[in-house]
């Protein structure tokens, strides 16, 4: 049973314009939600996160938004630029700590 | 970055052969994790390690154990090697701050004929 799901595996999105990248969970008891990319032959790493006690989180570019009442949070990415294609993948930290990944959506951001 | 580091990075190997895949931390946190990412599944835990010999089971650690006998190492082993465990494997470490903030290591691309 996934507990967290992206459902759009792609996106492509013309550069300067808004990248909406959304994520849906069932677990009401997740404590934080954390969003990472993903380059080709590389790891993932951390972008943004936020708590489940937020509504929104903002760094730069980067916003997160979290809608608790329909488990879902999306992220926002203004204005797109090329260096932003990649995989993003949205993950739930559960109350054991452990973080319950999405299967990932790949952006791509034309020039 | 988090200093991580995995060897080997790609491997080739044959139903039945024992496979150790290897992680390696400079930054002497506490919690080690490895991952398998698979296209339609993300990230899913294997295993994971909260200190020197404490270990536990993640979502698919079926065919999979591990070991961790210092603090900057963390061993994946296949002890039998299936086609099904063909992947791409992470390594992640965590300090366990105010949320679980993971940083991940490069990658093994592990390929079983």
């Amino acid at each position: 049973d996934q507990q967290v799901k992206q459902n759009s595996p792609s996106l492509s999105v013309q550069e300067g314009r808004i990248s909406i990248l959304n994520c849906d969970y069932t677990n009401s008891m997740f404590d934080y939600f954390l969003w990472y990319k993903k380059y080709p032959a590389e790891g993932p790493t951390f972008l943004i996160s936020i708590s489940s006690i937020k509504d929104k989180n903002e760094d730069g570019r980067f916003t997160v938004f979290l809608n608790k009442s329909a488990k879902h949070l999306s992220l926002h990415i203004v204005p797109s630029q090329p260096g932003d294609s990649a995989v993003y993948f949205c993950a739930a930290e559960n109350q054991g700590g452990k973080l319950i990944f999405g299967q990932g959506t790949e952006l791509s951001v034309k020039p | 970055d988090a200093g991580i580091t995995q060897s080997p990075r790609h491997k080739v190997t044959e139903t039945g052969t024992p496979v150790t895949l290897r992680c390696h931390q400079t930054e002497n946190h506490r919690y080690m994790y490895w991952y398998r990412q698979d296209p339609g599944h993300g990230l899913r835990l294997i295993h994971y390690s909260y200190g020197v010999k404490d270990t536990d089971k993640g979502e698919v650690s079926d065919g999979y154990s591990v070991s961790r006998s210092k603090t900057e190492d963390f061993l994946l082993t296949l002890e039998s090697a299936t086609s099904s465990q063909t992947s791409v494997y992470f390594c992640a470490i965590s300090g366990r701050g105010e949320y679980n903030e993971q940083f991940f290591g490069p990658g093994t691309r592990l390929t079983v004929l």
